[in-house]
């Protein structure tokens, strides 16, 4: 158990629906991260918080948008959603969120888009 | 771009047999390298990484990897490989791509250890 939780593990919507993805960070770790698998663009690096901003943003759609609260927890809104949107969606965390840090990650939400 | 290469699909190996998973790099300055694990229906889990010092880095259940920087590698190994071994491993390298500073992965490496 890494220590990140997400929710929910499983869920199943159509397209054109949003869906929003919640992420509890390991005790103690101010930096979260949120990253795409697909079995045809392998995991991607979507968008990492700190401390409760945005640091740093790769390949994420303008479809999609995230947050961090103050209680440091993170959300990941999907909107409009396209069957290509189909994937296991992972929250990971780090204590600062600098170069080298270990990043653990949770076991993901998978999401089908029907 | 920095990135990391996995030339492996898919690696075999019987059980007892040292295991390799190999790794590539391409990183301007120093690298900072990781492995993981996935087991199947399972998050990503952290092996080992590579910051600094000894070439050699030792990491959970049993596994190591080898820095070489002549050869740009970081390959992941361990001496005996076990049935439960069998999963999807990615190597990891802290850089950047698309304006952003990161940890990107590859493209994973499937092993099955065969009983």
């Amino acid at each position: 158990d890494s220590g990140v939780t997400q929710t929910p593990k499983h869920l199943i919507t159509a397209t054109g629906q949003r869906v929003t993805l919640r992420c509890s960070p390991r005790s103690g770790d101010l930096s979260v991260y949120w990253y795409q698998q697909s079995l045809d663009q392998g995991l991607q690096f979507l968008i990492q918080y700190y401390n409760g901003e945005e640091r740093a943003k790769g390949n994420i759609l303008e479809r999609f948008s995230a947050q961090q609260f103050p209680d440091l927890h993170s959300e990941l809104n999907l909107s409009s959603l396209e069957l290509g949107d189909s994937a296991l969606y992972f929250c990971a965390s780090s204590v600062e969120g600098r170069k080298g840090n270990t990043i653990y990650f949770g076991e993901g939400s998978w999401l089908t888009v029907v | 771009a920095q990135s990391v290469a996995q030339p492996e699909d898919q690696v075999n190996v019987a059980e007892g047999n040292p295991l390799t998973v190999k790794c590539t790099y391409s990183v301007s300055g120093n690298p900072y390298l990781f492995w993981y694990v996935q087991y199947p229906n399972r998050g990503l889990q952290f092996l080992l990484k590579y910051i600094t010092g000894d070439n050699l880095v030792k990491g959970s259940y049993g596994f190591e990897a080898e820095f070489n920087k002549s050869q740009t590698s970081f390959h992941l190994k361990k001496p005996s490989a076990l049935v439960s071994d069998s999963a999807l491993y990615f190597c990891a390298v802290w850089g950047l791509q698309t304006g952003a500073n990161n940890l990107f992965f590859g493209t994973g490496t499937r092993l099955t250890v065969i009983p």
